[in-house]
């Protein structure tokens, strides 16, 4: 069975261009997940998906950040205009369990971006 | 900050030797969970431990947690080269259903 697929695993884009990474989670998994994961550090929520509905996106920043998730399967993060503080690897991860029990995250390989 | 705390956040020892990591967290939790991640990869899940559980083993892996003193740690015995990695701690914080990441352990094994 595939894994969590993500794509593209490498981006370098300018500053002020716009950027979106894609995630397709492994099939029958409802709860999606959008990661940062900034140099030496542990990966940071941005946004959790139950289906088609974002349920958390309180850490998501909303000026220049958005997601979608339209038929509950894969999703797309986007970032525009995206700034040198943007550089960092975006985790999407996938998993059976929703609202009331976080069990095991699958993750996939990773968007590396570097904002130049 | 619900995050957990990683202990030592760098370790190097010699295969065969056993490795092990600590961490302590602040809110009270549903679950911890503990994961690998190597150079450029995405994060592999190890193991699961719920709040009423006090010590688990998978394999190599043996994991405790005190939800006393609101810590856990993760022993690998008779490490190997391949157990070079990054060890993140992760928990499930009640009331949260946001699973918080720690800075995380990076473990070195020298052949």
């Amino acid at each position: 069975e595939a894994g969590v697929v993500q794509s593209p695993r490498y981006k370098i884009i300018e500053k002020k261009q716009p950027v979106a990474f894609w995630c397709n989670p492994i099939s029958g998994h409802n709860t999606l997940y959008w990661y940062r994961q900034n140099l030496g550090q542990g990966p940071e929520l941005l946004i959790r998906y139950e289906n088609e509905e974002a349920v958390d996106d309180s850490q998501l920043p909303k000026d220049r950040f958005s997601a979608e998730r339209l038929k509950g399967v894969d999703s797309t993060l986007k970032i525009q205009p995206a700034e040198l503080g943007d550089s960092a690897v975006y985790l999407c991860a996938s998993s059976l369990f929703g609202t009331g029990f976080t069990g095991e995250l699958f993750f996939g390989e990773g968007s590396r971006l570097t904002v130049l | 900050s619900q995050q957990g705390e990683e202990d030592p956040q760098a370790l190097s020892i010699q295969e065969g030797e056993n490795a092990t990591m600590n961490c302590s967290y602040k809110t009270s939790i549903n679950n911890l969970q503990w994961y690998r991640q190597n150079s450029g990869r995405g994060l592999v899940h190890l193991i699961l431990i719920r709040s009423n559980e006090r010590e688990k083993h998978s394999g190599r892996l043996r994991v405790t947690l005190d939800t006393s003193k609101k810590s856990s740690s993760l022993l690998i015995t008779a490490s190997r080269a391949a157990d070079t990695a990054s060890y993140f701690c992760a928990t499930d914080a009640e009331g949260n259903n946001r699973l918080a990441f720690g800075k995380g352990n990076q473990v070195v094994v020298i052949p």
